[in-house]
């Protein structure tokens, strides 16, 4: 099994521009979830799936949005990229909600 | 809000030393207590973990201590190794409702020869 399989690795944004992460699990997880990670603050929730085609907020879901169209994909779209969103973005699936939860790599964004 | 918190922010050790890590939480609904390592560019993954009814749980040389009337858990790391060195976070979650992990802030541990 991959598990959890983020790409791409690293992107630059300019302010104003669009881009999606993409996110594929092979463990046939229902629950999936995305997070950002910035110095000295965590991991914040940004939006979570509990299957296909229900998804619902995190605590920082401003100017993110997802979908869900198939148990294996979660993409997370950044529209109109600021400089308050560079940071590295972790997806994650588990078996249960809100427990053991598998990370994958990461993707480090920068918006200049 | 931070819901879970963390201390230290960074902690160093001498190898063969003991690492102590502590959290501290207020929402007493929380009833599942994961610990995750970081190692630099890749995600984070899952240690240990603890559910209340329990006061330690160890896996190796990593223990988790559970104080539920202090509301309190910590991550012990006995014999602490180079290999050791990583960011650790704590996090919090609960059953019912939306039910997510809540995370500190993270540990940076640096275990030195």
């Amino acid at each position: 099994n991959a598990g959890v399989t983020q790409t791409p690795k690293f992107r630059i944004l300019k302010i104003g521009q669009s881009m999606t992460l993409q996110c594929t699990q092979d463990m046939n997880h229902n629950y999936m979830y995305w997070y950002r990670q910035d110095p000295g603050m965590g991991l914040k929730l940004i939006y979570y799936s509990v299957g296909a085609g229900i998804t619902d907020k995190g605590e920082v879901p401003n100017g993110y949005n997802v979908s869900r169209s198939t148990t294996e994909d979660f993409p997370l779209r950044l529209e109109l990229a600021a400089p308050s969103q560079t940071s590295v973005y972790f997806c994650a699936s588990s078996y249960l909600q809100g427990r053991e939860q598998y990370f994958g790599p990461g993707t480090r964004l920068t918006v200049t | 809000q931070q819901q879970v918190k963390q201390s230290p922010q960074s902690l160093i050790v001498q190898k063969g030393g003991i690492s102590i890590i502590n959290c501290a939480y207020e929402n007493t609904a929380f009833d599942y207590f994961p610990w995750y390592q970081q190692f630099p560019g890749k995600g984070p993954a899952l240690l240990i973990a603890i559910r209340p009814d329990v006061s330690e749980k160890k896996e190796g040389r990593f223990t988790i201590s559970f104080n539920k009337s202090a509301k309190q858990f910590s991550l012990h790391i006995m014999d602490s190794q180079p290999g050791d060195s990583a960011t650790y976070f704590c996090a919090a979650s609960v059953q019912t409702g939306a039910n997510n992990l809540f995370f500190g802030t993270g540990t940076r541990l640096t275990v030195i020869p």
